[in-house]
């Protein structure tokens, strides 16, 4: 499979707990993104990594969330502190340079 | 700024019908990126089309065909003959064409197609 890849694809976790979800770019693309989605919504951006620079991110991203891709492959999003607000599909994205976005199949987070 | 509105939540057809997913877009860059993604129940947005704001002809590939049209800032989707696997969450979104904000996808809510055989 040389799709985006997300894991977990499901977490369910006690407010107030850590959680960290992981992506895995389609290999050749320099440009990851991550966003989340609600139901009922369309998903949202949140942030944005060429290789390994973090380029930009939104308002939606607060204090508590935190991306890294560190050699410029894989992603991880880490939310701390969770609360029942978080609970959603982040979704992980990738492409190449002034090419297509293709996204993962997400990762549900319930906070409970 | 820049928003993306679908109207229609959900639509219902038969199979065999011919079903259209209307999407409007406000923006006010010169050049920008329109796309449709489908999404299925398991999740993953599933990309169909991306169409660049100087190219205006429409597009047929298979079964789908989708309409752009600058001047009433519309970009719908077509599904000739719909078939139940096409049952699925789709979406329209905006992107700026220059630099890195192209990957900040602005979404419109969504239609729910649903496809009764």
């Amino acid at each position: 499979d040389t799709g985006v890849s997300q894991n977990p694809r499901h977490k369910i976790t006690k407010r107030g707990q850590n959680v960290t979800f992981r992506c895995d770019p389609i290999s050749e693309h320099n440009r990851l993104y991550w966003y989340r989605q609600t139901l009922g919504q369309g998903p949202e951006f949140l942030t944005y990594f060429q290789n390994e620079a973090q380029l930009e991110k939104s308002r939606l991203l607060s204090d508590r969330f935190s991306a890294e891709r560190p050699k410029g492959s894989f992603s991880t999003l880490e939310i701390q502190r969770t609360e029942q607000g978080d609970s959603a599909m982040y979704l992980c994205a990738s492409s190449t340079q002034r090419n297509t976005i293709y996204f993962g199949e997400g990762s549900w987070l319930t906070v409970v | 700024a820049q928003k993306v509105t679908q109207a229609q939540t959900e639509i219902s057809v038969v199979e065999k019908e011919d079903v259209t997913l209307d999407c409007v877009y406000e923006t006010r860059d010169t050049t920008y990126y329109l796309f449709w993604y489908k999404q299925p129940p398991s999740g993953e947005l599933v990309f169909l089309i991306r169409r660049n704001s100087f190219d205006e002809q429409n597009e047929i590939s298979g079964r789908y065909s989708w309409n752009f049209q600058k001047s009433t800032s519309s970009f719908n989707f077509t599904i000739t003959a719909s078939q139940v696997v096409d049952s699925a969450v789709y979406f329209c979104a905006l992107s700026p064409a220059d630099g890195g904000s192209q990957g900040n996808l602005i979404f419109g809510k969504g239609t729910k197609l649903s496809v009764k055989p």
